[in-house]
């Protein structure tokens, strides 16, 4: 069973732009959360979506959005990117909102 | 605000020898918790979960210990292997498999042989 899949592996952005980072989860999982990991901040929650809606959220500003599709598969927003936005950003799946979390191996945005 | 904290930012251990990772945590609403283990260029991968109800989980050679009323947990992992050498990160949940994980900031771990 292929894992989950994150695209794009690297990215590079200035400050200003926006940017789309997507996620597949794995085969039959419906649950997808994002997280971002900094050396500052370590690993930090950033939302969960579960058929379609958003059932939680970190504390990051309004410029961090996502969204889940029908088949799963999720997209993460970042608009007006600065630069304490570089960071590794992760995505995870589960079977459903309370099964254990399987992480794909993430995007890593730079923004200068 | 570090509600889950790894003060052991790297830990050396030879081959053959227990690790033990410590973990400890803040927040008294924690329920369940979770180590993970990370490979550079890799995402983090489960290893082991344990529910407040109980102080002892064990898969294979990882055992993992809770005691509730110091908020700390520890991973120990027996015999240690050259594999065993990346990043564990200590996590913690509200509600046991709730997707809001809270993480500790990792420790490096790193076989000797």
């Amino acid at each position: 069973k292929a894992g989950v899949t994150q695209t794009p592996r690297y990215l590079i952005k200035t400050r200003g732009q926006q940017v789309t980072l997507s996620c597949s989860p794995i085969s039959g999982h419906r649950s997808v959360s994002w997280y971002q990991q900094t050396p500052g901040q370590g690993l930090q929650f950033l939302f969960e979506y579960f058929s379609e809606t958003q059932r939680n959220k970190g504390n990051f500003p309004g410029r961090f959005s996502g969204r889940q599709f029908s088949n799963s598969r999720s997209e993460m927003n970042v608009s007006t990117l600065e630069l304490g936005d570089s960071a590794l950003y992760l995505c995870a799946s589960s079977t459903g909102p309370t099964d254990t979390q399987y992480f794909g191996p993430g995007t890593r945005l730079t923004v200068l | 605000d570090q509600q889950v904290k790894q003060n052991s930012p790297s830990l050396s251990v030879q081959e053959g020898r227990i690790s033990i990772l410590n973990c400890d945590y803040t927040n008294s609403m924690f329920d369940y918790f979770l180590w993970y283990k990370k490979y550079p260029a890799e995402g983090p991968t489960f290893l082991i979960s344990i529910s407040s109800i109980k102080d002892k989980n064990e898969d294979g050679r990882f055992t993992v210990f809770l005691n509730k009323s110091a908020k700390h947990l520890s991973l120990h992992i027996v015999p240690s292997q050259p594999g065993d050498s990346a990043v564990y990160f200590c996590a913690a949940s509200e509600v046991q498999g709730a997707q809001k994980l809270v993480f500790g900031q990792g420790t490096r771990l790193t076989i000797n042989p």
